[in-house]
């Protein structure tokens, strides 16, 4: 089974600044991996897949790189519905995992 | 708009039984992959089990294999999971997704119900 591995667990950053969360997986997995974006109460809504690109209706400020183990996902401008808990998910191997997450709060 | 709705969490015993039913619309149901995706209380995801459009495909995650039983009505758009000889650790929020692409095992969830709360104790 694939590990993907979260950093930092908590950013604490402020409404307009660069957000920047990373996903390392245990072994290669191509460019086969999404983001979701979960507030609390609420279903994770996918942000983005195969690495970098974005699901329909998700604005450009969101972006993902990366491809092999290490995995970036950025927001240029954070914007105050930002602040959520962000996971990382590989579909290369069943079964598919997800990463620890990583939670956004504001500073 | 696509829309899923979970139902049929509750409280149940340890070894208890329980079915979970997810109701579909705004999409052609029988194109899709399905899941069943879990979140235990304060935890991250874990991906339960997935069914083809014709039920064809199905597929377990280890935690669950001989356990729960995946199945689908497309004439009814519903989906559904059994859950049998439940355990605590089984406790979670139980989320349906879609599949991201039609026809296709993408392995990527584009849309999400709400989600259904399953507490398994004594």
């Amino acid at each position: 089974e694939i590990v993907l591995t979260q950093s930092p667990a908590t950013l604490s950053l402020s409404p307009g600044e660069r957000a920047t969360f990373s996903c390392r997986a245990s072994q290669s997995i191509s460019n086969y991996l999404a983001w979701y974006q979960q507030k609390p109460g609420q279903a994770p809504r996918l942000l983005i897949h195969d690495a970098s690109n974005r699901a329909t209706g998700i604005p450009a400020r969101f972006s993902g790189s990366g491809a092999g183990t290490d995995f970036s996902l950025t927001i240029s401008s954070l914007e105050p519905e930002d602040f959520a808990v962000y996971y990382c998910q590989q579909r290369s191997n069943w079964p598919q995992t997800f990463g620890q997450g990583t939670k956004l709060e504001i500073k | 708009q696509v829309q899923l709705a979970e139902s049929g969490g509750g409280l149940v015993k340890p070894g208890g039984s329980l079915r979970l039913s997810c109701t579909a619309s705004g999409f052609t149901f029988s194109d899709y992959y399905m899941s069943w995706i879990r979140q235990a209380p304060g935890k991250g995801l874990e991906w339960v089990s997935y069914i083809g459009p014709n039920s064809h495909y199905i597929n377990y995650a280890d935690s669950v294999k001989g356990r729960f039983t995946i199945s689908r009505d497309n004439a009814k758009n519903s989906l559904y999971l059994q859950m049998n000889s439940l355990r605590a650790e089984d406790t979670a929020v139980y989320y349906c997704a879609r599949d991201f692409d039609s026809d296709l095992l993408t392995g990527y969830f584009d849309h999400w119900g709400q989600g259904t709360l399953v507490t398994v104790s004594s």
